[in-house]
């Protein structure tokens, strides 16, 4: 069964540094770029960018440039995305989606839930 | 990147039909085949739905369509069940190796 797992819930004060996992099982972990997508409560969602599991090559969106960092870890086969100078602003649900191979997302996990306040 | 423009409601009655619609621009929706709809229930991960504007994952139902005209893609719930009354969003690649998301539909079904 291909499945994503994420870590679990986080708090996290104005100007810290948040670190979400995913953990892929179920299928070939550096056949697929990794992505991530957040969703703030309430609202849409924003994509935040890609990893590559075999190069480590990344691709962020405009809005996160700077301020976010993705790693991979295929020993285990999880990937990490951790986010810089948090503000209330970043309080949002943190997904982890693989990629289709034809530009739609079909395997998300679970979110992780990140809270910014003082 | 602006986010793509997305109804905030739509609804119809069992059987009945909905169409939901997203507006991009010719640097997403338009200049791609590459729209793809997800469906979300409360406190659910979405689920891919539709990719490639029209194009159904296996285990999705029929009733579930894709089109795009221009700028304008839209989803079409043919034959509304009670099942169907989630959230859905579109999203589009936009070019770079990026991509966008709609702001979302609240399908309601009466």
């Amino acid at each position: 069964q291909v499945k994503l797992v994420q870590s679990g819930a986080e708090v996290k004060r104005p100007g810290a540094s948040v670190k979400v996992s995913c953990k892929a099982s179920g299928y070939s972990f550096t056949a697929y770029h990794m992505h991530w997508v957040r969703q703030v409560p309430g609202q849409g969602f924003e994509w935040m960018g890609w990893i590559n599991p075999i190069s480590g090559g990344t691709n962020f969106g405009q809005k996160f440039q700077g301020r976010v960092t993705m790693t991979i870890d295929t020993s285990i086969s999880t990937a990490y995305m951790e986010l810089n100078r948090l503000t209330s602003d970043d309080t949002a649900l943190y997904y982890c989606a693989r990629p289709n191979g034809y530009h739609g997302f079909d395997i998300w996990g679970q979110g992780t839930i990140v809270t910014v306040s003082s | 990147q602006s986010a793509l423009t997305q109804p905030p409601s739509a609804s119809g009655s069992p059987g009945q039909s909905v169409t939901i619609s997203c507006t991009g621009t010719n640097s997403d929706v338009g200049g791609y085949n590459y729209v793809s709809w997800y469906q979300q229930h409360p406190g659910k991960a979405p689920k891919l739905m539709i990719y490639e504007v029209s194009k159904r994952p296996s285990g999705v139902p029929d009733r579930f369509s894709g089109s795009k005209s221009g700028n304008t893609a839209s989803l079409t719930v043919s034959g509304l069940q009670a099942e169907d009354e989630a959230d859905y969003y579109c999203s589009s690649y936009a070019g770079s190796n990026n991509y966008v998301f709609g702001t979302g539909t609240k399908v309601t079904v009466l």
